[in-house]
């Protein structure tokens, strides 16, 4: 089946830094992905959608300046926080879609705390 | 109004019991639905899409009923293993929307 890897599993960084996190579709070719956050006992929230070869759309209330998203290739998005802050602190996840509209897989998650 | 609402939760349930898990949601364009199971700290993992017509997986049932815009999840003969958070989701413009989810504690 699809598989989607998503690296770093585990990042601590200090307040001020940016940490970058990326997500490959590993079997397939994602033509869209999609970033979530998910706070302590909170529902997963939808952030961006990554289109292959062009701007991300933001949903409402997320920053575009501090969560960079690059999607290069049909393979590879990443996702880049800037200037973490603690508030930023939270599991960040990706999905990507392929051909099959139904077919959304998920990356395993990256725990980003920021000190 | 949320997109998508869920029983807030958590369910305390005797193993063997049956669960029942209701979900709605508010934008009428939703194009398919789902149910995920998240683990503690781990990504959401699809356990079934959900029919209008009602669907069946083993032990898991979903219906969908799209005038009430309503989705549910039953669990029969419920394992400790099912213990985990479960899920809403609903498609809309090619994106999943999440419900905040509802815990499942399955006791021995």
């Amino acid at each position: 089946g699809a598989v989607v890897s998503q690296h770093p599993s585990r990042v601590i960084c200090k307040s001020g830094t940016s940490v970058k996190i990326e997500c490959r579709s590993l079997d397939f070719q994602a033509t869209t992905m999609f970033w979530y956050r998910q706070f302590p006992k909170k529902s997963l929230m939808l952030m961006a959608t990554s289109n292959e070869g062009s701007k991300a759309t933001y949903e409402q209330g997320v920053e575009k300046d501090k969560f960079l998203i690059n999607h290069a290739s049909l393979t590879l998005s990443t996702l880049t926080v800037t200037s973490a802050h603690p508030e930023d602190s939270s599991f960040y996840i990706c999905s990507a879609s392929g051909t099959d509209r139904y077919g959304y897989t998920f990356g395993s998650g990256t725990r980003l705390t920021v000190v | 109004r949320k997109e998508v609402e869920q029983d807030p939760g958590p369910f305390n349930v005797p193993e063997g019991a049956t669960v029942a898990f209701n979900c709605t949601y508010s934008n009428s364009a939703s194009q398919s639905f789902f149910w995920y199971r998240q683990d503690c700290r781990k990504e959401p993992k699809l356990l079934m899409s959900v029919y209008s017509s009602g669907n069946e997986d083993g032990r898991f049932t979903a219906q969908l009923n799209r005038a009430s815009q309503y989705i549910s999840l039953l669990i029969r003969d419920s394992k400790l293993s099912d213990s985990a958070t479960y899920l809403c989701a609903v498609n809309r413009d090619d994106k999943i929307i999440f419900g905040k989810g509802t815990r499942l504690h399955i006791l021995p």
